[in-house]
């Protein structure tokens, strides 16, 4: 089956810094990469996400890349805020069967 | 518009009991996936059900759990006597299973102690 691993486990950023974590995944055939932000005793929620006939995508502050090729994607959050503060997972999907990265707690010093 | 909703939030078993925790997708979704996180984790896979058929039980612990969801009524996740390993969070999330669309919708979880 897929498997993502996700890294680094936790980031410490100043405020106004960017911010980037990776993920690679093994199964070829995944088609579908999305991103969840979990804060503290809520469930995750989805930030961004991109397929796999995509290379890069935005919004806002954040933006998710991918190589196909070399099997990674990224999460990259610029002008980081206090209220970015949460756990961050990526995730690889092959039509419903989605797989999580280990999680990366980011903390955004004020 | 109810998103996922899961209950019991938070569960207290003695061990040897049984735990029983309920999700309903959300509106128009048909498939239910269950996560297991551990303090400090991440979340692991446990089981991918559609209405009255598992899919992928890989992540599914062979004793102990089981998962189902039935044609009518929320999908449930039963621990049978529990054991302190067992404490987690549980997050059921949903989907609409159509085509490869793939996102899936996330209840708040149901955080299970076994004393």
């Amino acid at each position: 089956g897929e498997n993502v691993e996700q890294h680094p486990s936790t980031l410490s950023v100043q405020e106004g810094d960017s911010a980037v974590i990776k993920c690679t995944y093994s199964d070829s055939a995944s088609n579908y990469f999305p991103w969840y932000k979990q804060e503290l005793g809520k469930g995750p929620q989805l930030i961004i996400d991109i397929r796999s006939n995509v290379g890069e995508k935005k919004d806002q502050r954040i933006a998710v890349t991918l190589n196909k090729t070399a099997k990674h994607f990224s999460l990259h959050i610029t002008e980081t805020q206090p209220e970015d503060s949460a756990v961050y997972f990526c995730a690889a999907s092959i039509i419903n069967d989605m797989r999580f990265g280990a999680g990366t707690r980011l903390t955004v010093k004020p | 518009n109810a998103g996922v909703m899961q209950n019991p939030r938070h569960l207290v078993r003695r061990r040897g009991q049984e735990a029983r925790l309920r999700c309903s997708p959300m509106k128009g979704h048909s498939h239910v996936y269950w996560y297991r996180q551990l303090p400090e984790e991440g979340l692991k896979f446990m089981v991918y059900l559609q209405k009255e058929n598992i899919i992928d039980e890989s992540g599914m612990p062979k004793e102990r759990f089981s998962a189902e969801f039935p044609k009518e009524g929320p999908s449930i996740l039963r621990i049978q006597q529990v054991v302190r390993g067992d404490s987690a969070a549980y997050f059921c999330a949903s989907s609409r299973g159509l085509g490869d669309t793939g996102e899936l919708f996330f209840g708040e979880g149901s955080r299970l102690t076994v004393l």
